[in-house]
């Protein structure tokens, strides 16, 4: 059964860099044919698609955070990673990552967690 | 990137149907997407439903009920999300999602909050 769960600190303060990590279990990230996404949901909000990265290292950014965002992958641990840096209280959201068929369905979420940014 | 309009609430009786659609910008053609949609429960992550390209294109997610089901009004240029026989388990948010051809990543519409009374 693939499971994703995500881990990182869940208080981050202003400038600072946000770093979480997603840890895929059932399905190896270098068996390639998926992409490995983030997406945010600030509270009480809609999804917003961060980027994903494909097992190569090749990314993909969402074009609002590209500035800030680095997507990194590890697969001897079968991880991969989000850092977004120069955060403000409006990078408080929680913070999922998911498996998506390439060019199709996100098939499978984590948990999320909830990053706040606050000093 | 493209914006996904949906509306922000519906609501049905339990036994009734649910029909919820995502309106694309008039510059894209629904016609040339596959729509994604997803269900949200509150504290839960979203679940992948189904996608709608045509009748002869489509695909359900694992484990969902043929109750829900897709379509497109492409008079309206939009994808629908059908919900048959409703529960009250379905009573969660739903989003769509499109891959566009002219940006990388996806686009998430702005979701549905469905309330089944």
């Amino acid at each position: 059964q693939v499971q994703l769960q995500e881990s990182g600190p869940g208080l981050v303060k202003p400038s600072q860099t946000l770093s979480l990590t997603c840890t895929v279990s059932g399905s190896s990230i270098s068996s390639g044919g998926y992409y490995w996404s983030w997406i945010r949901q600030h509270p009480g909000k809609g999804l917003e698609w961060i980027g994903y990265i494909y097992y190569s290292g090749s990314t993909y950014y969402s074009p609002s955070l590209k500035s800030r965002i680095t997507i990194s992958v590890d697969t001897s641990k079968n991880q991969f990673s989000l850092k977004l840096s120069s955060v403000t209280a409006a990078d408080t959201a929680v913070y999922y990552c998911a498996r998506v068929l390439t060019s199709s369905s996100l098939d499978y979420w984590g948990q999320g967690t909830l990053v706040t940014v606050s000093s | 990137q493209p914006v996904l309009t949906q509306p922000p609430s519906s609501s049905a009786s339990p036994g009734e149907s649910a029909r919820l659609t995502c309106t694309l910008p008039s510059d894209i053609n629904v016609g040339t997407y596959n729509i994604y949609w997803y269900q949200q429960k509150p504290g839960s992550p979203p679940r992948y439903l189904l996608y709608y390209y045509s009748d002869s294109n489509k695909g359900q997610g694992s484990g969902v009920p043929s109750r829900f089901s897709g379509s497109k009004d492409a008079s309206a240029n939009a994808g629908i999300l059908l919900i048959s026989g409703l529960q009250s388990e379905d009573e969660a948010d739903y989003y769509c999602m499109i891959w566009p051809s002219n940006a990388p990543g996806v686009v998430f519409g702005g979701g549905t909050k469905l309330t089944v009374l």
